[in-house]
């Protein structure tokens, strides 16, 4: 089944130490997003690619950074973790179809120590 | 500014209806979509309504009134596993991002 698969689901880290999550898709789609959403909020979009031309968000901070590679594969890197970036990273598909319906992976808990 | 409106918690019994209303001020306004969320889940894509009227999908129905910024989520025969975080999100314009509402936790009784 065609799917947005992230790894890993849960990440600790400490504070400071540089972290990777990683996110890919079997759906070929032209978009990728990065989300962070903490507990009974909204997810907040970070940045988002579309193909290869990368959008960031104004309110996100300079720590997080993103790669995508090719259109499989989106990296999100926060260079520095502090204490309030322990959240759920989603990571989400989506085409240019008029229903703009966006496909979640199941996400990636940080903890960060 | 954006920003969308909807209550933050609902509680329904089992088997009963409810409704999740959804209000929203954005500078454009393309389509309205509907996602629900479990705990500890990713957000899945339950409708989007991009004209005025009701959609429906199974025990799922979505409406929208452009003309009222305003639309709401109506689930029927309610169960359990419907207990979830259901979220509203408008498109604003042809550009595929989203603005998310802040959500509504949907509790179900017995």
């Amino acid at each position: 089944d065609a799917m947005v698969i992230q790894n890993p689901r849960y990440q600790v880290t400490q504070f400071g130490k540089p972290v990777t999550l990683s996110c890919s898709q079997t759906l070929n789609h032209n978009v990728m997003y990065w989300y962070q959403q903490k507990s009974s909020q909204a997810p907040k979009l970070l940045f988002h690619y579309y193909d290869k031309d990368f959008n960031n968000e104004a309110d996100t901070p300079d720590n997080f950074q993103s790669r995508r590679p090719n259109t499989s594969f989106c990296f999100l890197d926060i260079r520095s973790p502090g204490l309030g970036d322990a959240a759920m990273y989603l990571c989400a598909t989506g085409s240019l179809a008029p229903t703009d319906t966006q496909y979640f992976g199941p996400g990636t808990r940080l903890t960060v120590l | 500014g954006q920003s969308l409106e909807q209550p933050s918690e609902v509680t329904a019994v089992e088997g009963a209806i409810v409704q999740i209303n959804c209000t929203y001020q954005t500078s454009g306004f393309y389509g309205l979509s509907w996602y629900q969320q479990h705990d500890g889940g990713a957000p899945t894509f339950l409708s989007y309504n991009a004209l005025d009227g009701l959609e429906e999908t199974g025990r799922f129905s979505s409406f929208l009134s452009r003309s009222d910024s305003y639309g709401y989520l109506l689930l029927q025969e309610l169960q359990m596993k419907d207990s979830a975080s259901y979220f509203c999100a408008v498109q604003r314009d042809s550009n595929y991002q989203l603005i998310w509402g802040a959500g509504t936790k949907l509790i179900i009784k017995p």
